[in-house]
Protein backbone atom coordinates (compact mmCIF):
# COMPACT_ATOMS: atom_id res chain seq x y z
CA UNK A 1 0.00 0.00 0.00
CA UNK A 2 0.94 3.87 0.05
CA UNK A 3 3.70 4.81 2.22
CA UNK A 4 4.02 8.22 3.75
CA UNK A 5 4.66 11.00 0.94
CA UNK A 6 5.86 14.25 1.53
CA UNK A 7 5.66 17.39 -0.68
CA UNK A 8 7.98 19.39 -2.04
CA UNK A 9 11.06 16.71 -1.69
CA UNK A 10 12.96 19.78 -2.26
CA UNK A 11 12.82 23.46 -1.39
CA UNK A 12 14.91 26.45 -2.03
CA UNK A 13 14.10 29.68 -0.78
CA UNK A 14 15.06 33.27 0.60
CA UNK A 15 15.52 34.14 4.03
CA UNK A 16 12.40 36.20 5.19
CA UNK A 17 9.57 34.00 3.01
CA UNK A 18 7.31 31.76 4.55
CA UNK A 19 6.85 28.13 3.36
CA UNK A 20 4.58 25.20 3.81
CA UNK A 21 5.64 21.81 3.84
CA UNK A 22 2.89 19.06 3.36
CA UNK A 23 2.55 15.03 4.66
CA UNK A 24 -0.01 12.76 3.79
CA UNK A 25 0.14 10.23 6.21
CA UNK A 26 -0.51 6.57 5.75
CA UNK A 27 -4.27 5.91 5.81
CA UNK A 28 -5.66 5.12 8.95
CA UNK A 29 -2.57 5.89 11.18
CA UNK A 30 -4.09 8.33 13.70
CA UNK A 31 -0.90 9.71 15.15
CA UNK A 32 1.73 11.77 13.15
CA UNK A 33 4.89 13.12 14.13
CA UNK A 34 7.30 16.25 12.23
CA UNK A 35 11.21 15.63 12.71
CA UNK A 36 14.02 18.14 11.43
CA UNK A 37 17.23 16.65 10.68
CA UNK A 38 20.56 18.64 10.32
CA UNK A 39 23.46 17.53 8.49
CA UNK A 40 25.29 14.56 10.86
CA UNK A 41 22.93 15.31 13.64
CA UNK A 42 19.78 13.05 15.17
CA UNK A 43 16.24 13.84 14.34
CA UNK A 44 14.47 16.40 16.32
CA UNK A 45 11.52 16.29 17.23
CA UNK A 46 8.75 18.88 16.92
CA UNK A 47 5.20 18.24 16.99
CA UNK A 48 2.86 15.56 17.51
CA UNK A 49 -0.80 14.85 16.62
CA UNK A 50 -2.28 11.92 18.05
CA UNK A 51 -6.48 11.78 16.71
CA UNK A 52 -8.54 14.35 17.97
CA UNK A 53 -6.60 15.08 20.60
CA UNK A 54 -4.40 18.84 21.10
CA UNK A 55 -1.08 18.24 19.69
CA UNK A 56 1.95 18.06 21.14
CA UNK A 57 3.82 21.11 20.31
CA UNK A 58 6.54 21.21 22.92
CA UNK A 59 9.50 20.58 20.65
CA UNK A 60 8.60 23.85 17.96
CA UNK A 61 12.18 25.52 18.52
CA UNK A 62 10.20 29.14 17.71
CA UNK A 63 6.83 30.72 17.33
CA UNK A 64 7.37 30.75 13.64
CA UNK A 65 6.83 27.38 13.51
CA UNK A 66 3.31 25.98 13.54
CA UNK A 67 1.41 22.67 11.81
CA UNK A 68 -2.04 22.15 11.62
CA UNK A 69 -3.59 18.68 11.03
CA UNK A 70 -7.15 18.74 8.99
CA UNK A 71 -9.56 15.42 9.10
CA UNK A 72 -7.03 13.65 10.99
CA UNK A 73 -4.99 13.03 8.08
CA UNK A 74 -3.07 15.41 5.74
CA UNK A 75 -0.74 17.91 8.05
CA UNK A 76 0.73 21.36 7.27
CA UNK A 77 4.22 22.35 8.71
CA UNK A 78 4.88 26.08 8.24
CA UNK A 79 7.56 28.35 9.10
CA UNK A 80 7.04 31.60 8.86
CA UNK A 81 10.15 34.33 7.82
CA UNK A 82 12.61 31.43 7.60
CA UNK A 83 15.98 31.74 8.94
CA UNK A 84 18.88 30.18 7.52
CA UNK A 85 19.30 28.17 10.62
CA UNK A 86 15.89 26.39 9.00
CA UNK A 87 17.71 24.43 6.73
CA UNK A 88 17.35 20.79 7.37
CA UNK A 89 15.70 17.63 6.16
CA UNK A 90 12.14 17.65 7.68
CA UNK A 91 10.32 14.45 8.22
CA UNK A 92 7.23 13.28 8.93
CA UNK A 93 6.33 9.67 10.75
CA UNK A 94 3.24 8.08 11.09
CA UNK A 95 1.88 5.18 13.36
CA UNK A 96 -1.29 3.10 13.98
CA UNK A 97 -1.52 4.62 17.38
CA UNK A 98 0.62 4.91 20.81
CA UNK A 99 -0.42 2.86 23.57
CA UNK A 100 0.74 4.04 27.21
CA UNK A 101 2.92 0.66 27.21
CA UNK A 102 3.92 0.50 24.32
CA UNK A 103 4.84 1.86 20.94
CA UNK A 104 4.20 1.41 17.18
CA UNK A 105 6.65 1.68 14.72
CA UNK A 106 6.91 5.00 13.18
CA UNK A 107 6.97 4.99 9.20
CA UNK A 108 8.69 7.78 7.77
CA UNK A 109 8.40 10.02 4.46
CA UNK A 110 11.14 10.46 1.94
CA UNK A 111 11.53 13.97 3.74
CA UNK A 112 11.97 17.81 2.48
CA UNK A 113 14.84 19.15 2.24
CA UNK A 114 14.66 22.71 2.80
CA UNK A 115 17.43 25.36 2.20
CA UNK A 116 17.20 28.94 3.09
CA UNK A 117 19.57 31.49 1.16
CA UNK B 1 25.34 15.48 28.74
CA UNK B 2 22.77 14.17 25.28
CA UNK B 3 19.70 11.82 26.46
CA UNK B 4 21.13 9.77 23.71
CA UNK B 5 25.06 9.44 22.57
CA UNK B 6 26.21 7.15 20.11
CA UNK B 7 29.92 6.90 18.89
CA UNK B 8 29.63 8.85 15.53
CA UNK B 9 31.99 6.14 13.61
CA UNK B 10 32.23 5.89 11.14
CA UNK B 11 33.50 1.90 11.70
CA UNK B 12 35.39 0.80 8.71
CA UNK B 13 34.38 -3.05 8.80
CA UNK B 14 35.49 -5.93 6.35
CA UNK B 15 32.54 -7.56 4.43
CA UNK B 16 32.54 -10.97 6.74
CA UNK B 17 33.15 -9.60 10.01
CA UNK B 18 31.31 -8.81 12.98
CA UNK B 19 30.78 -5.78 14.19
CA UNK B 20 29.03 -4.03 17.43
CA UNK B 21 28.24 -0.47 18.79
CA UNK B 22 26.44 0.98 21.86
CA UNK B 23 24.57 3.56 22.03
CA UNK B 24 23.60 5.18 26.19
CA UNK B 25 20.93 6.62 27.49
CA UNK B 26 20.53 9.11 30.36
CA UNK B 27 16.69 9.14 31.17
CA UNK B 28 16.55 5.81 33.22
CA UNK B 29 12.30 5.63 33.28
CA UNK B 30 12.89 5.09 29.47
CA UNK B 31 10.93 1.87 28.42
CA UNK B 32 11.50 1.60 24.61
CA UNK B 33 14.51 1.10 22.72
CA UNK B 34 14.84 0.52 18.89
CA UNK B 35 17.70 0.09 16.20
CA UNK B 36 16.73 2.45 13.05
CA UNK B 37 18.49 2.03 9.75
CA UNK B 38 19.08 5.56 7.49
CA UNK B 39 20.66 5.07 4.04
CA UNK B 40 22.32 8.21 2.54
CA UNK B 41 19.50 11.02 1.78
CA UNK B 42 16.80 8.69 2.80
CA UNK B 43 14.34 8.54 5.60
CA UNK B 44 15.07 5.96 8.82
CA UNK B 45 13.41 2.59 8.61
CA UNK B 46 13.13 0.40 11.66
CA UNK B 47 15.61 -1.88 12.04
CA UNK B 48 14.64 -3.62 15.52
CA UNK B 49 12.94 -2.72 18.61
CA UNK B 50 14.98 -3.74 21.88
CA UNK B 51 13.88 -5.97 24.35
CA UNK B 52 14.26 -6.19 27.69
CA UNK B 53 15.72 -9.75 27.39
CA UNK B 54 17.70 -9.81 24.28
CA UNK B 55 16.64 -10.64 21.18
CA UNK B 56 17.96 -11.79 17.57
CA UNK B 57 16.93 -11.23 13.85
CA UNK B 58 18.52 -13.29 11.90
CA UNK B 59 22.51 -11.64 11.92
CA UNK B 60 21.27 -8.89 14.44
CA UNK B 61 21.47 -9.09 17.63
CA UNK B 62 20.32 -6.63 20.00
CA UNK B 63 20.94 -5.97 23.94
CA UNK B 64 19.74 -3.83 26.67
CA UNK B 65 21.37 -2.96 29.85
CA UNK B 66 19.53 -1.29 32.09
CA UNK B 67 21.91 -0.97 34.99
CA UNK B 68 24.47 0.47 33.06
CA UNK B 69 21.74 2.42 30.61
CA UNK B 70 23.23 1.31 27.27
CA UNK B 71 21.64 -0.74 24.47
CA UNK B 72 23.79 -2.41 21.65
CA UNK B 73 23.54 -3.56 18.31
CA UNK B 74 25.44 -6.41 17.20
CA UNK B 75 25.72 -7.57 12.93
CA UNK B 76 27.45 -10.75 12.40
CA UNK B 77 28.30 -12.01 8.71
CA UNK B 78 28.66 -8.45 7.44
CA UNK B 79 27.51 -7.78 4.27
CA UNK B 80 28.23 -4.96 1.85
CA UNK B 81 24.44 -3.75 1.96
CA UNK B 82 24.74 -3.15 5.88
CA UNK B 83 26.55 -0.14 5.20
CA UNK B 84 24.57 2.54 6.46
CA UNK B 85 23.94 5.03 9.59
CA UNK B 86 22.58 2.97 12.95
CA UNK B 87 20.23 5.19 15.17
CA UNK B 88 19.86 4.26 18.75
CA UNK B 89 16.11 5.47 19.63
CA UNK B 90 14.63 5.58 22.95
CA UNK B 91 11.62 7.38 24.52
CA UNK B 92 11.36 9.89 26.77
CA UNK B 93 10.04 8.75 30.27
CA UNK B 94 7.22 6.06 29.32
CA UNK B 95 5.48 8.36 26.42
CA UNK B 96 5.23 9.25 23.05
CA UNK B 97 8.55 11.43 22.35
CA UNK B 98 11.42 9.44 21.30
CA UNK B 99 14.75 11.29 21.18
CA UNK B 100 16.92 9.86 18.44
CA UNK B 101 20.97 9.60 18.67
CA UNK B 102 23.08 10.91 15.83
CA UNK B 103 23.69 7.92 14.27
CA UNK B 104 26.41 5.58 14.18
CA UNK B 105 28.32 5.15 10.37
CA UNK B 106 28.81 1.41 9.34
CA UNK B 107 31.18 1.43 6.18
CA UNK B 108 31.33 -2.30 4.80
CA UNK B 109 34.29 -2.94 2.98
CA UNK B 110 34.52 -5.63 0.02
Amino acid sequence: GAGVSQSPSNKVTEKGKDVELRCDPISGHTALYWYRQSLGQGLEFLIYFQGNSAPDKSGLPSDRFSAERTGGSVSTLTIQRTQQEDSAVYLCASSPKFERGGLYEQYFGPGTRLTVT
Amino acid sequence: RKEVEQDPGPFNVPEGATVAFNCTYSNSASQSFFWYRQDCRKEPKLLMSVYSSGNEDGRFTAQLNRASQYISLLIRDSKLSDSATYLCVVNRDSNYQLIWGAGTKLIIKP
